[in-house]
């Protein structure tokens, strides 16, 4: 199946900093990438759906200034998590579609856990 | 009413059992249907998709869609420990959007 990858997988920061994860898809080209967040034994929460040269579309109640998403390339995108507070520590997804497939599925990338102290 | 609705469980079903999990979904030109697993710590990962009514079939794993009760399942044959994880039930209609379910919690007893 198509490959997602996401770096870092962990990773621990001091409050007010910003840390910066990317998500890179490996055999196929991603217009549409999506960003979740998931919380300690809560489901997906899609925070907002990067387009590869354009603004990302945010959801409902996500700072669009806090949590920076650049898409730059068919490959990949970027969150930002800008001056990081103890509570934006989370489990953070991407995944992409293939549309070339046009199966609808998502890959996952293997997540980033963000630990802000 | 939420888009996508699981039942949180947990779902507890001994060894060598069938576990049964279930899915219901408010938007009636949803189009694909999928299930993923989803290990504790981990990303989902998917296991199963099914586009149009009836049952699919992969290995112990069975999928079963009805878009007339607009509801669709996952059977679990011979469940082993290692089958213990949340399930999501997604569903697609077409748009860039996927709906997650909030998942059901399997635990598989040895």
């Amino acid at each position: 199946g198509a490959v997602v990858s996401q770096h870092p997988s962990r990773v621990i920061c001091k409050s007010g900093t910003s840390v910066k994860i990317e998500c890179r898809s490996l055999d196929f080209q991603a217009t549409t990438m999506f960003w979740y967040r998931q919380f300690p034994k809560q489901s997906l929460m899609l925070m907002a759906t990067s387009n590869e040269g354009s603004k990302a579309t945010y959801e409902q109640g996500v700072e669009k200034d806090k949590f920076l998403i650049n898409h730059a390339s068919l490959t990949l995108s970027t969150l930002t998590v800008t001056s990081a507070h103890p509570e934006d520590s989370s489990f953070y997804i991407c995944s992409a579609r293939d549309y070339q497939r046009n199966t609808g599925e998502l890959f996952f990338g293997e997540g980033s856990r963000l630990t802000v102290l | 009413q939420k888009e996508v609705e699981q039942n949180s469980g947990p779902l507890s079903v001994p060894e060598g059992a069938i576990a049964s999990l279930n899915c219901t979904y408010s938007d009636r030109v949803s189009q694909s249907f999928f299930w993923y697993r989803q290990y504790s710590g981990k990303s989902p990962e998917l296991i199963m998709s099914i586009y149009s009514n009836g049952d699919k079939e992969d290995g112990r794993f069975t999928a079963q869609l009805n878009k007339a009760s607009q509801y669709v399942s996952l059977l679990i044959r011979d469940s082993q420990p290692s089958d213990s994880a949340t399930y999501l039930c997604a569903v697609n209609t077409g748009g860039f959007k996927t709906i997650f379910g909030a998942g059901t919690r399997l635990f598989v007893k040895a």
